[in-house]
């Protein structure tokens, strides 16, 4: 039973394009999503995060959207650059609960082309 | 600055034998987690430990142990390795409720043959 999912297994862009990574959720429980970008051979690093108060959420070239009535998130890079080619996984939890468990998506391999 | 250091980077193993993957952390974080990462399962979690002295099943936990020797170790044991265990094991810590701040370790590769 996956409660999280990104049903893109990869996505392919030219530098300076918008990357538009999605993420579908089940759970309705979940209060907090987070973006992680993940390079060969590294563990996962935090990218950005959004509460469920909230439905945008910008940091520079990144920015994530939340619709809760769809159950959706998405996370936009703003112009992609060939240093974003990496693994994006994105993450949801309870606020509250269980000590801040994690519950993943599958990732998405994101390539921008030169 | 290490922040969360696993051992070792890679191991091969036959298929019954035993190993401990071993995780430390500096940051003086009280959550720590094991996950593992399979291709198209992303990262799923095989235990976790609240802080010190507390350890909590995740959801992959069949197969594994653990141990939070201290605040600053947190380390998984398979008793009995199988092929179904070769993956990619990640460490992470995090202070207690800090969702944004995990710290992931940069992972054992493992092969069970």
């Amino acid at each position: 039973d996956q409660q999280v999912k990104q049903n893109s297994p990869s996505l392919s862009v030219q530098e300076g394009r918008i990357s538009i990574l999605n993420c579908d959720y089940t759970n309705s429980m979940f209060d907090y999503f987070l973006w992680y970008k993940k390079y060969p051979a590294e563990g996962p690093t935090f990218l950005i995060s959004i509460s469920s108060i909230k439905d945008k959420n910008e940091d520079g070239r990144f920015t994530v959207f939340l619709n809760k009535s769809a159950k959706h998130l998405s996370l936009h890079i703003v112009p992609s650059q060939p240093g974003d080619s990496a693994v994006y996984f994105c993450a949801a939890s309870v606020v509250g609960t269980s000590y801040g468990k994690l519950t993943f998506g599958q990732g998405t391999i994101l390539t921008v082309h030169p | 600055n290490a922040g969360v250091t696993q051992t070792p980077k890679f191991q091969v193993l036959k298929t019954g034998q035993s190993m401990t993957l071993q995780c430390a952390q500096d940051m003086n974080h009280n959550s720590m987690y094991w996950y593992r990462q399979d291709p198209g399962m992303g990262l799923r979690l095989i235990y976790y430990s609240a802080s010190e002295g507390t350890t909590d099943k995740g959801e992959v936990p069949n197969g594994y142990n653990v141990s939070r020797l201290n605040k600053r170790e947190f380390s998984l044991r398979l008793e009995s390795a199988a092929p179904s265990q070769t993956s990619v094991y990640f460490c992470a810590s995090s202070a207690t409720g800090d969702f944004y701040g995990y710290t992931f370790g940069s992972g054992t590769r493992l092969t069970v043959v």
